[in-house]
């Protein structure tokens, strides 16, 4: 059965340091999702991808992050300048092509930033 | 603006105990998607069920069972003959179907079996 792929499983990081969080979605999805979940709260939108460009984004998706899709395959999360408060796992998902009513989420990568 | 209520934040119950897991959402939209996922321990989201607006009918699978009921905006869940591996987060989730708006979860609720 497809499924969406994310690496690395975990990251630890130094506050400031840049990180990337990839995601290979399933291949015939079009549309492409991040979430965030801060451990023990709600799974939280970050933003959504669609026909290379973002589709929507939350508030909490500031200046510091970017998504990308660089090769037709990957799609990245970018956090430019980690902070504490942006340790979290996060949630890659991707959409069928028939509709966005339906979303498949990868393992997760579990975020800490040191 | 839509919002999901999940207001048992936790349960713990014994194994085969049946367990019911409460859901309740807020939308304008007449038409719209509630899902169920499954986090285990292990942390990834696991995809329960969709159900659409327009399709009332309760619908069991296995051990799981999922009463929609528009009438009081609720989707609940419930596990019959609960495991130990049944262990876990439940969350429910909503998506409306107007405007490129993203699934919008509930806080979840952690369900513990106990032997």
């Amino acid at each position: 059965e497809p499924e969406v792929t994310q690496t690395p499983s975990h990251q630890v990081t130094q506050m400031g340091q840049e990180v990337i969080l990839r995601c290979v979605p399933i291949s015939n999805h079009l549309y492409f999702y991040w979430y965030r979940q801060i451990l023990g709260q709600k799974v939280e939108f970050l933003v959504s991808f669609y026909n290379n460009e973002i589709s929507e984004k939350s508030e909490i998706f500031d200046d510091q992050f970017s998504v990308e899709r660089p090769d037709g395959s990957n799609f990245t999360l970018k956090i430019r300048s980690t902070k504490l408060e942006d340790s979290a796992m996060y949630f890659c998902a991707s959409g069928p092509w028939e509709g966005r009513t339906e979303a498949f989420f990868g393992q997760g990568t579990r975020l800490t930033v040191v | 603006a839509q919002k999901v209520t999940q207001a048992q934040t936790e349960i713990s119950v014994v194994e085969k105990e049946d367990v019911t897991l409460d859901c309740v959402y807020e939308t304008r939209d007449t038409t719209y998607y509630l899902f169920w996922y499954k986090q285990p321990p292990s942390g990834e989201l696991v995809f329960l069920i969709r159900r659409n607006s327009f399709d009332e009918q309760n619908e069991i699978s296995g051990r799981y069972s999922w009463n929609f009921q528009k009438s009081t905006s609720s989707f609940n869940f419930t596990i019959t003959a609960s495991q130990v591996v049944d262990s876990a987060v439940y969350f429910c989730a909503l998506i409306q179907n107007s405007g490129n708006t993203p699934l919008v979860f509930g806080k979840g609720t952690r369900l513990s079996v106990i032997a």
